[in-house]
């Protein structure tokens, strides 16, 4: 049974970096069979997709966050990193790692739990 | 970026009804979506994927239908666990876009 679980701090302040991490259990970050990825849903709204990565090297962001976000992976602990720089208190939300099948079947059909992450000074 | 528009925003029903949610993507997605269901406090479910693949383990009373642009999702009796908020998603081309959610709540 494949988990993932997001791990990080809940409270960030204004123009610092938010980072998180999301462990992998039952699966390997290193499958060609997935894409790894983040979703964030400030409290109360919708779901934003922020970005993924695929084996291990190949990146695609939201260009609403692009050029404040990167997601990077250790193949060798399977976990994938998330990190928004620069935040604002529109960064506030619960933040999801989640798996991605590949190709023609795709969806996200494993999710972490959430952390919420609060932008605060 | 392609938009997803799901109607209704909110329906209330009863136990034993049968509904029907729809999502209209801005351009032709083909079969690329997928629905999620989400409780409070809880992360998102994946319900039915390729629009109308349903997820191992999810109950037979959920079915999802469409290609293109127009697609639906239908609870065909509704059980007390189905009051939630459900998601559609496309996965056709990046970046990944969910609609805006319709609120399932007892009436």
């Amino acid at each position: 049974q494949v988990q993932l679980q997001e791990s990080g701090p809940g409270l960030v302040k204004p123009s610092e970096t938010l980072s998180l991490t999301c462990t992998v259990s039952g699966g390997s970050v290193s499958s060609s069979s997935y894409y790894w990825g983040w979703i964030r849903q400030p409290p109360g709204k919708g779901l934003e997709w922020i970005g993924n990565i695929y084996f291990g090297v190949s990146t695609s962001y939201n260009p609403s966050l692009e050029s404040r976000v990167t997601i990077s992976v250790d193949t060798s602990k399977d976990q994938f990193s998330l990190k928004l720089s620069s935040v604002t208190a529109a960064d506030t939300a619960i933040y999801y790692c989640a798996r991605e099948v590949y190709g023609d079947y795709a969806a996200f059909d494993y999710w972490g739990q959430g952390i919420l992450v609060t932008v605060s000074s | 970026d392609i938009q997803l528009t799901q109607s209704p925003s909110f329906l209330s029903a009863s136990v034993g009804d049968r509904v029907t949610i729809t999502c209209r993507a801005s351009q032709g997605i083909s079969s690329y979506l997928a629905w999620y269901q989400q409780k409070p406090g809880k992360a998102p479910k994946l319900l039915i994927y390729a629009a109308s693949t349903l997820q191992s383990g999810v109950p037979s009373r959920f079915s999802g239908s469409g290609s293109g642009t127009e697609f639906t999702l239908t609870i065909s009796s509704l059980q007390p666990e189905d009051f939630a908020t459900y998601y559609c998603q496309q996965l056709n081309g990046y970046p990944v876009t969910f609609g805006g959610g319709t609120r399932v709540e007892i009436k």
